[in-house]
């Protein structure tokens, strides 16, 4: 099954300056890396994923970089805030699935703390 | 937009009692997961459910069962509680065959004591 390792497992950036998390997966055949955000005693929040036909993707503040060779991916934060602590989850399945058999597998989080 | 709902919020029990939770997917969608995440832990995986039948198993003990319902909603039952089921337990619900990802829900914050 698909093995998912992430890095730091935690992490202390000053604010403004940029945040970096990165984690590899086994399973060739993953196609789709989703990132989590969670809040203490909250859900895992989607806030970006990439597809293995891209090798990288932005949103505002919030980019992903896949290296599908090496079986990597990573996240970046720039600008970071106070807000953006929180524990970051990455995470590797297959999509689509077919008959409900392609979970999601985590990889065991980074404690990101943005110090003012 | 309607969200996984899941219920309870919380639950409080005695060892070796037993509890049910409950998730009710986003409509349309065919496809539960059942996570487990304990205290400072990623969420593991425990079950799945595709059209009403079991599609995957994780690491669930074997005091523990579920099953998906024809209206689509899924029950996790935990029976002989032991403390180390104190956790939150998460449900996510997709739609198979779409290239879209998961939706989670709230969670049930299980404390067993």
């Amino acid at each position: 099954g698909e093995n998912v390792e992430q890095h730091p497992s935690t992490l202390s950036v000053q604010e403004g300056d940029s945040a970096v998390i990165k984690c590899t997966y086994s399973d060739s055949a993953s196609n789709y890396f989703p990132w989590y955000k969670q809040e203490l005693g909250k859900r895992p929040q989607l806030i970006i994923d990439i597809r293995s036909n891209v090798g990288e993707k932005k949103d505002q503040r919030i980019a992903v970089t896949l290296n599908k060779t090496a079986k990597h991916f990573s996240l970046h934060i720039t600008e970071t805030q106070p807000e953006d602590s929180a524990v970051y989850f990455c995470a590797a399945s297959t999509l689509p699935a077919n008959f409900g058999n392609e979970k999601l597998t985590f990889g065991t989080g980074t404690r990101l703390t943005i110090i003012p | 937009a309607a969200g996984v709902i899941q219920s309870p919020r919380h639950l409080i029990k005695e060892k070796r009692e037993t509890a049910t939770l409950k998730c009710y997917p986003i409509p349309r969608h065919d496809t539960v997961y059942w996570y487990q995440q304990g205290p400072g832990q990623d969420p593991q995986f425990l079950i799945s459910f595709y059209e009403k039948m079991q599609s995957d198993k994780g690491s669930i003990p074997d005091r523990f069962s579920a099953q998906q319902f024809s209206d689509y909603h899924s029950e996790l039952n935990m029976s002989s509680l032991e403390l180390g089921d104190s956790a939150l337990y998460f449900c996510a619900s997709r739609e198979d065959s779409s290239n879209y990802g998961y939706t989670f829900g709230s969670g049930t914050r299980l404390t067993v004591v």
